[in-house]
């Protein structure tokens, strides 16, 4: 069976740090990768997708930047974190073409 | 591009009572609808899907209606339970040029035993 796996689960960051968020798939071969992110209390923002390594499509334009080095990694980075940067960080797979998107636990990052 | 919107956006039933949750969406293309039940400091998890050839499917308490016509698809819970307090999330998905759903805004279900 298929799972993904993301970490850190909390991060604490201060202001300007750089950024390393790390999500791996097991079980799949080629799937569609996801970022969102969520704010407190709000939905779910769309902010990164890949069909495929190397490719990345961006919908947010923003200091935060991903990057697929292997078929089931994805990776979301920052070289300069802000403040509005806070936030609840999900990463999700789904099998290539339509259906079912799961997520992973999420990572819960503040900005001191 | 695709834009879903939900309502209403917190709902308070008692025990036992039925809950309704609408969306609507804007591309004719799409042609796959999820929902996702997010509880407090958790993931979205995936409760029930439809796809666009199907009007209705059901899974016990839980079941989602579609009406291609009027784009708009709903989500009816039946018999709620304290443990179906959560934000319920619609998505839609498979129009054109997009490979990622796009989600609603969410609903706040409240569930008073």
């Amino acid at each position: 069976s298929q799972t993904i796996h993301q970490w850190p689960a909390t991060l604490v960051q201060p202001v300007g740090s750089p950024l390393s968020l790390e999500c791996t798939v097991e079980g799949t071969s080629n799937p569609n990768l996801y970022w969102y992110r969520q704010a407190a209390g709000r939905g779910l923002q769309l902010l990164f997708y890949s069909v495929g390594i190397g490719q990345i499509s961006s919908e947010v334009p923003q200091n935060l930047s991903a990057s697929r080095p292997q078929d089931r990694q994805f990776i979301l980075s920052s070289k300069k974190l802000l403040l509005s940067d806070s936030g609840f960080y999900l990463c999700a797979w789904r099998e290539t073409g339509s259906g079912p998107q799961h997520f992973g636990d999420g990572t819960r990052l503040s900005i001191l | 591009g695709e834009n879903v919107e939900q309502h209403p956006s917190t709902l308070s039933v008692q025990e036992g009572d039925s809950a309704v949750i609408k969306c609507t969406y804007s591309d004719s293309a799409s042609n796959y609808f999820p929902w996702y039940k997010q509880e407090l400091g958790k993931r979205p998890q995936l409760i029930i899907d439809i796809r666009s050839n199907v009007g209705e499917k059901k899974d016990q308490r839980i079941a989602v209606t579609l009406n291609k016509t009027a784009k708009h698809f709903s989500l009816h819970i039946t018999e709620t339970q304290p443990e179906d307090s959560a934000v319920y999330f619609c998505a839609a998905s498979g129009g054109t040029g997009r490979r990622a759903l796009t989600f609603g805004s969410g609903t706040r279900l409240q569930v008073q035993p």
